[in-house]
């Protein structure tokens, strides 16, 4: 069974500062793992996901999400935010045999102000 | 715009009532995926349909029901409706059935339903 937790339901930040989401999981076998972002009323997007191969993934809009096995965390960042970023970020896990599915995380409200 | 659809967007209905959320996946997808997104919830994987065929379940209550009909359009039921079921209903399709890192996920709009 795998689960998720996002540390922080909200994360405010100015324009242009550092964009960090956390995100830890738990899996008893190697995951894969997922960030979706969820812009208001709209269903959810791939952000980046992580599947095997280098632990330093980039994904869409300049975020990027490391994998650190050690300390069982794939958090989000991104160097400078922009208003546009603001938005609701899931991460998700899936395992990597079988018709596995993802499990979320609860999400993480990203708010940025001028 | 994901290329699924889902509708109604919203629906407003009574307790005990029971209605019927529509998905057309993306062309040439063949799953289908229903999630359910509540405040207190989250997000949680309902079940699976692949090219007609149930393929997985996750957290669905035997109240709920879903099909994948010939032309993969899906349709989810929910009967006996309780002010717990509100919640905004997602579809998502892709085009294979095995894991999610090989077949990527996209997401309708959501049904947001009401139980009053």
């Amino acid at each position: 069974a795998q689960s998720v937790t996002q540390l922080g339901s909200h994360v405010s930040v100015s324009e242009g500062a550092l964009v960090l989401l956390r995100c830890n999981y738990s899996s008893s076998v190697p995951p894969y793992l997922f960030w979706y972002v969820q812009y208001p009323n709209q269903g959810l997007q791939l952000l980046l996901k992580y599947t095997t191969g280098a632990t330093l993934v980039k994904g869409i809009n300049g975020f990027e999400a490391e994998f650190k096995k050690s300390e069982t965390s794939f958090h989000l960042t991104k160097p400078s935010a922009h208003m546009s970023d603001a938005a609701e970020y899931f991460c998700a896990v899936s395992a990597f045999t079988g018709y596995s599915t993802l499990t979320f995380g609860k999400g993480t409200m990203l708010l940025v102000s001028p | 715009d994901s290329g699924v659809t889902q509708t109604p967007k919203h629906l407003i209905t009574a307790t005990g009532q029971r209605v019927t959320l529509r998905c057309s996946p993306r062309s040439g997808d063949l799953s289908v995926y229903w999630y359910q997104q509540s405040l207190d919830q989250g997000l949680q994987f309902l079940i699976q349909y692949y090219n007609g065929e149930e393929r997985a379940k996750g957290n669905i209550l035997e109240r709920f029901s879903a099909q994948q009909f010939p032309d993969l359009h899906s349709e989810l039921n929910l009967s006996s409706l309780e002010l717990g079921d509100s919640a905004l209903y997602f579809c998502a399709s892709s085009v294979g059935a095995s894991l999610p890192s090989y077949n990527e996920q996209f997401f309708g709009p959501g049904t947001r339903l009401t139980v009053l």
